[in-house]
């Protein structure tokens, strides 16, 4: 089993749509949680850390939830701008601050 | 300027040359990270580094070895290409006086080895 798992798409989705983006992870002591962003040929990108309480940044909702061990990304009012492939990351050892990345799943948003 | 820079962007050579990635930055962070990237497969961990003294192997070292010559500098080389290493190579910094286990990354070099 993978240490960090995603669908990996494609989502093709009209522009205005609301988009939801899962991932598991295996390890159940792993401490930080995080969504990149990667545009094509690109470097990944923090797009938003993932707390344990929610959180929000305008148009995107990170959510964790420890019991079932799952990440969630949700993508309201979606734009052209949004189409990139999504990395949930997660921090399986805390003090050691490495990073284990998910395959990634790959958005696009249609006009 | 980019915080993170590498060198050369672009390669293509032949199998059992011997390559030589770079990468500087000037966030003054203390950790930085060797990754490379295949389709299908994410990002794997090749080495880090988390100051000038300390060098540890990641998921994926073989075949590869790396040089920490300064904290802003941090190398990666091939002793031997093979074609199996042919992939989008990154760098990435990241500072443990830091809040969040928050990396960020150069903008890739992609090798490509005949």
């Amino acid at each position: 089993r993978k240490e960090v798992e995603q669908d990996p798409g494609p989502f093709n989705v009209p522009e205005g749509a609301t988009v939801a983006f899962n991932c598991t992870y295996s390890n159940s002591a792993s401490q930080s949680f995080f969504w990149y962003r990667q545009d094509c040929r690109k470097e990944p990108k923090l797009l938003m850390s993932v707390y344990s309480s929610g959180n929000e940044d305008g148009r995107f909702t990170a959510q964790l939830n420890r019991a079932s061990q799952y990440i969630s990304l949700l993508i309201r009012d979606s734009k052209l701008s949004d189409s990139a492939t999504y990395l949930c990351v997660v921090n399986p050892s805390g003090s050691a601050r490495q990073l284990t990345f998910g395959s990634g799943t790959q958005l696009t948003v249609l006009p | 300027d980019a915080d993170v820079t590498q060198t050369p962007r672009n390669r293509i050579t032949k199998t059992g040359k011997r390559i030589m990635l770079e990468c500087s930055q000037t966030k003054g962070h203390d950790r930085m990270y060797w990754y490379r990237q295949d389709p299908g497969l994410g990002l794997r961990l090749i080495y880090y580094s988390f100051d000038v003294k300390d060098i540890n192997k990641g998921e994926i070292s073989d075949g590869y070895s790396v040089s920490r010559q300064a904290q802003a500098k941090f190398s990666l080389s091939l002793e031997s290409a093979i074609p199996n290493q042919t992939a989008l190579y990154f760098c990435a910094t990241s500072d443990h006086r830091g809040f969040t286990d928050t990396q960020y990354f150069g903008p890739g070099t992609r090798l490509t080895v005949l």
